[in-house]
């Protein structure tokens, strides 16, 4: 069983404050995604990497793809309050062969 | 352009039941997935029909089922509930695959 592991899992900041989460598998993914998920509510892709290396922004938002496709991390400038939800990685293989998704990293930005 | 569609939005059974889930995807998207999500596990995948067929399947036991049908609308049946099936279920449609996921707000599933 492929596994994506996330870290930290939980993660409580004041405003203003920059944070990393890490997700990490033993497999490499034909693309990676990462989704914010609040609560009752699905899951809202953010972004999606393909290429090993790749750094993309979304505003204060940046995600990079590891080199080797098997990594992934998420860098937040300036957290605010809006940040706050449950963040999730997700790896593909072949665009529909499968997907898992990492363990998840509960974000909590205070004011 | 509307948004995926998951109803009921609550439902409340009692172990043995049988329950079905419905889902309706944003039009013109082919493949629906669906998920179980609870706070032990995280979000796991069940199964993924595109064009009526399903394509993948998650290691979930044979109580577990979905069908897709001809206007993509899937839904999914979970038969003889355990108190361990209490979860959110997501279903997630896209035009092709998983590349880019569009879920819906879920189904909570209780079962007492």
């Amino acid at each position: 069983t492929q596994l994506l592991e996330q870290s930290p899992q939980f993660l409580s900041i004041q405003e203003g404050e920059n944070l990393t989460v890490y997700c990490n598998s033993s497999s490499v993914f034909s693309s990676l995604q990462w989704y914010r998920q609040e609560p009752g509510e699905g899951p809202v892709l953010l972004v999606t990497v393909v290429t090993g290396g790749e750094v993309k922004k979304l505003k204060r938002l940046t995600f990079q793809f590891g080199d080797a496709r098997k990594d992934s991390s998420l860098h937040i400038t300036a957290a605010q309050p809006g940040d706050t939800g449950l963040y999730l990685c997700a790896g593909v293989i072949g665009g529909y062969q499968k997907v898992t998704f990492g363990t998840g990293t509960k974000l909590q930005v205070i004011p | 352009k509307a948004g995926v569609t998951q109803t009921p939005r609550y439902l409340i059974k009692t172990r043995g039941q049988q329950v079905t889930l419905s889902c309706s995807p944003i039009s013109g998207h082919r493949s629906v997935s669906w998920y179980q999500q609870t706070p032990g596990q995280g979000l796991q995948f069940l199964f993924e029909y595109f064009s009526e067929t399903q394509r993948n399947k998650g290691n979930f036991p044979g109580r577990f089922s979905g069908r897709q049908f001809s206007n993509s609308r899937s839904e999914m049946n979970v038969s003889t509930l355990e108190l361990g099936d209490s979860a959110l279920y997501l279903c997630a449609s896209s035009r092709e695959g998983f590349e880019k996921l569009f879920f819906g707000s879920g189904t909570q599933l209780s079962v007492l």
